[in-house]
């Protein structure tokens, strides 16, 4: 299965939303996650089964989508937020999007 | 708390073998399985492979296959992932990730990384 992820690079001011879209090949019903990775660290789970927060995460962040489209949607963005990430299904195996570069606008 | 501590940075020649471990502490390392992705400089995310620590199945991405074995001890809480007949392009952060093994699939927790460098 493939995952695009689109756009590859989205420039957002502090404090606006920002919407990330994760398209795959085929359905993975619900089984997909988001990953949020900053630089030199490892990526950290913030989304699971496409809607759910992981421990943790902060309310700002959100998951919706079912099938082949899907949406992670930051609030409001704030200064750690500035990071890449990557959606993953894991449906049939597991594959990972090319990831979308949130910078600062 | 639950922790992926990995083994350190290696550096290996073309053809050569490298082998990355795991070790797993804070909850029951054989209810949840290990994953492998691996990170090239500047790249995504590849996913390579998977051991289920309860009965040591593992699975690989097909274009690895031959080429990555990756076992566990379940006394040591330690999964390996060894890469052999290693490439340039094998040049990458290796992480090791938890999953669950009967269903919840995505990855919980990380390793820290291990670079792992081939160059002649």
């Amino acid at each position: 299965i493939v995952m695009t992820q689109s756009p590859g690079t989205l420039s957002v001011s502090p404090g606006e939303r920002a919407t990330l879209s994760c398209r795959a090949s085929q359905s993975v019903n619900n089984n997909l996650a988001w990953y949020q990775q900053k630089s030199g660290q490892a990526p950290r789970l913030l989304i699971y089964h496409a809607s759910t927060r992981a421990t943790g995460i902060p309310a700002r962040f959100s998951g919706s989508g079912s099938g082949t489209e899907f949406t992670l949607t930051i609030s409001s963005l704030q200064s750690e937020d500035f990071a890449v990430y990557y959606c993953q299904q894991y449906d049939n195996w597991w594959t990972f999007g090319q990831g979308t570069k949130v910078e600062i606008k | 708390q639950v922790q992926l501590v990995q083994s350190g940075a290696e550096v290996k020649e073309p053809g050569a073998s490298v082998k990355v471990s795991c070790k797993a502490s804070g909850y029951t390392f054989t209810k949840y399985g290990i994953h492998w992705v691996r990170q090239a400089p500047g790249q995504g995310l590849e996913w390579m492979g998977w051991i289920n620590t309860d009965d040591g199945i593992a699975r690989f991405l097909e274009n690895l296959q031959g080429r990555v074995t990756v076992t566990r001890d379940t006394v040591a809480t330690t999964a390996y992932m060894e890469l052999s007949s290693l490439r340039p392009e094998d040049t990458a952060i290796y992480y090791c990730a938890r999953t669950g093994i009967r269903g919840s699939y995505y990855f919980d927790y990380w390793g820290q990384g291990t670079l792992v460098t081939v160059s002649s």
